[in-house]
């Protein structure tokens, strides 16, 4: 089974508004890790935000939030008031304690923000 | 923030050329490192886990001839691609994580572009 699941290829947002990623993950482990990872076109790995599996509290990373559903299994990230810069990929990861440093990554969506 | 360096940015070399690709975390010591290749519009593969002292761990279906890790010290990790092939042309990219805790995210390098004529 998929670790981490992304089911938006491609989304497109108005400049200003909020967006919303989706990102699933499977874990039997208690203790894991969530991370979101921006990559522009020129390709570098921008880290944006984490949620511990813990956490009790949503994480808020200035304009980026993650709607952490535990029950159903789900890492959403938020970003609001969208700017041209955000047009880019967004992967989701997962890192789980018993296998260690090892990241499981989402296959990414693709995010376009409209003028 | 730690910073993860990777050199060269991008390479083009004739198909049978040996390319090396060097990973440093500038600001901190990193036991262990990650490659990743990547295809365009695709999610990072995992490629192997560079170990500081010891033998890299591949991934199942990738090449330890073929893709060659050192890890001879802790801010240094090197990948070199033997005798590449045009089917070997794709993103790798590298990174590495501060400490051994839960929050802390890997750092990665810009990668390296590598295109085989």
């Amino acid at each position: 089974a998929q670790k981490i699941t992304q089911t938006q290829p491609g989304m497109f947002v108005q400049e200003k508004e909020a967006v919303t990623l989706d990102c699933t993950y499977d874990t039997s482990d208690p203790s894991y890790g969530l991370f979101w990872y921006k990559q522009p076109s020129s390709g570098e790995m921008i880290f944006l935000i984490y949620q511990g599996s813990y956490d009790q509290q949503n994480a808020t990373e200035g304009r980026y939030s993650l709607n952490f559903q535990k029950a159903r299994k789900s890492a959403n990230l938020v970003i609001s008031a969208s700017q041209l810069g955000d047009s880019a990929m967004y992967f989701c990861a997962m890192r789980e304690s018993l296998t260690g440093n090892q990241f499981y990554f989402g296959t990414g969506t693709s995010l376009t923000v409209i003028p | 923030g730690a910073v993860v360096s990777q050199h060269p940015s991008r390479v083009i070399c004739k198909s049978g050329t040996s390319v090396k690709i060097e990973c440093r975390s500038l600001d901190f010591q990193a036991t262990t490192m990650f490659w990743y290749r990547q295809f365009p519009k695709k999610s990072l593969m995992l490629m192997a886990t560079s170990n500081e002292g010891s033998k890299a761990t591949y991934e199942q279906g990738v090449e330890k001839d073929k893709f060659l890790i050192n890890h001879a010290s802790l801010t240094l990790s090197t990948l070199t691609v033997t005798s590449a092939h045009p089917e070997d042309s794709s993103f790798y990219i590298c990174s590495a994580r501060e400490r051994q805790v839960n929050n802390q995210p890997q750092h990665f390098g810009d990668g390296t572009r590598l295109s085989i004529l």
